[in-house]
């Protein structure tokens, strides 16, 4: 089963446009909501990351916008480069899990 | 400040060897999470180790797979008898306090069984 459903698995978008992956959850013991950056042959590398007492934290052109009577977050890019050109996970985890539980990750490409 | 290591980076191993994977992590951490990947998937988490002590090892396969922290020395991961569907990365995170916030990931031991 999976615990935090990611979507779309692969986004295309322009240089200088918005990129957008949205995630969901179910688990409402998850109080810890972060998103990884992976390029090919790497570890992922932690983004952001956002707790449910605020809905929104921006760090840069990362943006996390987290609704949780919907029980989703979404991660928002702007103005994506090609150096951005990477696989996005969502994760989730809580206080009492110890585990991260992942999404099973975005495709992004920046066309130049 | 040294991120989390994992060696060897690439291990090629026959059906029926044994693989052994490193993970250091980083100072000041003393929780240490492993992952699996396989190509165009998410991360599965197979076990949480602190220091002397398995945490959770729901997500281990119970044949063949083993993990250890022993008090001196990098984390172990241990797959015995290995066959072709271990063929993947497997990734160390680790943490500097209980509980799942801020995981930082070592690059990785991608296995090849032949």
């Amino acid at each position: 089963q999976q615990q935090v459903k990611q979507s779309p698995q692969s986004l295309i978008v322009q240089k200088g446009g918005i990129s957008i992956i949205n995630c969901a959850y179910e688990n409402t013991a998850f109080d810890y909501f972060p998103w990884y950056q992976q390029f090919p042959g790497k570890g992922p590398a932690l983004l952001i990351a956002i707790r449910p007492d605020v809905s929104e934290k921006k760090e840069g052109r990362f943006t996390i916008s987290f609704n949780k009577s919907a029980k989703q977050f979404s991660l928002h890019i702007m103005d994506s480069q090609p150096g951005d050109s990477a696989t996005y996970f969502c994760a989730a985890g809580g206080s009492t899990l110890g585990r991260l539980y992942f999404g099973r990750g975005t495709q992004l490409t920046v066309w130049p | 400040n040294a991120g989390v290591m994992q060696n060897p980076r690439h291990l090629v191993r026959r059906r029926g060897q044994e693989a052994r994977l490193r993970c250091s992590p980083m100072k000041g951490h003393s929780h240490v999470y492993w992952y699996r990947q396989l190509p165009e998937e998410g991360l599965k988490f197979m076990v949480y180790l602190q220091k002397e002590n398995i945490i959770d090892e729901s997500g281990m396969p119970k044949e063949r797979f083993s993990a250890e922290f022993p008090k001196e020395g990098p984390s172990i991961l241990r797959i015995q008898q290995v066959v072709r569907g271990d063929s993947a990365a497997y990734f160390c995170a680790s943490s500097p306090a209980g509980g799942p916030y801020e995981q930082y990931f070592g690059p990785g031991t991608r296995l090849t069984v032949t």
